[in-house]
């Protein structure tokens, strides 16, 4: 089985500049999480997708993040514009369903605001 | 208080040492149990995985969860270098799908 897919691995942007995340899920997977991970932080949720539809986006800065899932599948995330403190991995994460499954990672994209 | 509390080392220890990591929490409707083991430049990779309370034992690996004490632990036998990494703990209620981590505990197994 396929892992979950993220690209880039590397992002280096200058503050007020614009970054886009890609993520493939795990086939199958219904749901689809979005995470920041903070160095020496336990990963946080930004946002969770049930098929295409946002099922949790109450910790994601609207501001100037926004993600989508278009066909429940692949999914983007996008920050515009960056701030020094969105330094951090994102980590996509997908499960069968949204309730008893266990989440898979991918390896995240490593983004660097300087 | 956080929600989920881990101790984030680091933690060294010499191979084959039996290693003890935890994590207290503080919602009673958690239910559900994880240990992610993440190594450096990779996304967490989910090691043990636990309904309400009990042990669970996945080779040199054993989860134990105590929900009267609020507390659950991860315990490495026959600990290897190979087992270096951050161990990160995780937990949620039933039927919900916010999961929420502890800081994690950096760990070294010495040769």
């Amino acid at each position: 089985e396929a892992g979950v897919a993220q690209s880039p691995r590397y992002k280096i942007i200058e503050k007020r500049q614009s970054v886009a995340f890609w993520c493939n899920p795990i086939s199958g997977h219904a749901t689809l999480y979005w995470y920041q991970q903070i160095l020496g932080q336990g990963p946080k949720l930004l946002i969770q997708f049930q098929n295409n539809g946002v099922v949790d986006d109450s910790q994601l800065p609207k501001d100037r993040f926004s993600a989508e899932r278009l066909k429940g599948v692949d999914s983007t995330l996008k920050i515009q514009p960056a701030k020094l403190e969105d330094s951090a991995v994102y980590l996509c994460a997908s499960s069968l369903d949204s309730a008893g499954s266990p989440l898979h990672f991918g390896n995240g994209t490593r983004l660097t605001v300087t | 208080q956080k929600e989920v509390e881990q101790d984030p080392g680091p933690l060294s220890v010499p191979e084959g040492a039996i290693v003890s990591l935890n994590c207290t929490y503080s919602n009673s409707a958690f239910q559900y149990f994880m240990w992610y083991r993440q190594y450096s430049r990779k996304g967490p990779e989910l090691l043990m995985y636990t309904y309400s309370s009990g042990n669970k034992e996945d080779g040199r690996f054993t989860a134990q969860v105590d929900k009267s004490s609020k507390y659950i632990s991860l315990f490495i036998r026959d600990s290897q270098p190979s087992d270096s990494a951050t161990y990160l703990c995780a937990m949620k209620g039933a039927g919900s799908y916010q999961l929420t981590f502890g800081k994690g505990t950096k760990l070294s197994v010495i040769p």
